[in-house]
């Protein structure tokens, strides 16, 4: 049983191009997390989403950012017109249905780093 | 204002010794707590989960504290191993939000010399 995958692992953009993430969650897995952690910092909540629907966004900036968890295909976040503030990990969870959810899977991570 | 910290020194301990690692939070009342593990260019990896009506939670050398009016978690390895040696994470859940949304502290990094 695959574990929550993430790639690209490692992803380099210039100032002002498009980042996407993307997030496969464990097989069953109808929720996801996405978390931002910057050097130094803890890790941030962004986003929460179940298949087709935006739970909660009150952890994701206003502008440039979004996510997305399609019915079928992995979880994408996007980020637009990347800036250098935007360097860190990101980092994707998934948890099953019902109480069983509070325990939360994460990925490897993506290291976005922005020139 | 709301509030998790966790020491944010490391915490340098011999083989065999027992660390202890202290999670406080200030205007929050979760339902459950947890402990993560992270290694240098890793993702969390899921500990132990404390709820608030429990007080302790063992699994084999780990065991947690969860004391709601002290808003306090305590996080103890005993028997400490080289391998311990990663950073703890103690994340609580936004009671208000019923979403699984998860609140992280900065974490502890342990280091466990044999």
């Amino acid at each position: 049983n695959a574990g929550v995958m993430q790639n690209p692992r490692h992803l380099v953009r210039r100032r002002g191009q498009e980042a996407r993430l993307r997030c496969s969650p464990m097989k069953g897995h109808s929720h996801v997390y996405w978390y931002r952690q910057l050097p130094e910092e803890g890790l941030k909540f962004m986003v929460y989403l179940q298949k087709e629907n935006i739970i909660d966004e009150s952890g994701m900036p206003k502008e440039r950012f979004s996510a997305e968890f399609p019915k079928e295909g992995p979880s994408i976040l996007r980020i637009q017109q990347v800036v250098r503030g935007d360097s860190a990990a990101y980092f994707c969870a998934s948890s099953p249905l019902g109480t069983a959810k509070e325990t939360q899977y994460f990925g490897p991570g993506t290291r976005l780093l922005v020139l | 204002s709301q509030k998790i910290e966790q020491n944010s020194e490391a915490l340098n301990i011999q083989e065999g010794k027992t660390a202890t690692l202290t999670c406080n939070y200030t205007n929050y009342s979760p339902a459950y707590l947890q402990w993560y593990r992270q290694d240098p260019g890793r993702g969390p990896v899921f500990l132990l989960l404390i709820r608030e009506n429990e007080k302790e939670k063992r699994k084999e050398r780990l065991k947690v504290t969860f004391d709601t009016t002290l808003k306090q978690s305590l996080f103890h390895i005993t028997a400490s191993q080289p391998a311990d040696s990663a950073t703890y994470l103690c994340a609580l859940e936004h009671g208000s939000s019923n979403t699984g949304k998860l609140i992280f502290g900065q974490g502890t990094t342990l280091q466990v010399k044999p």
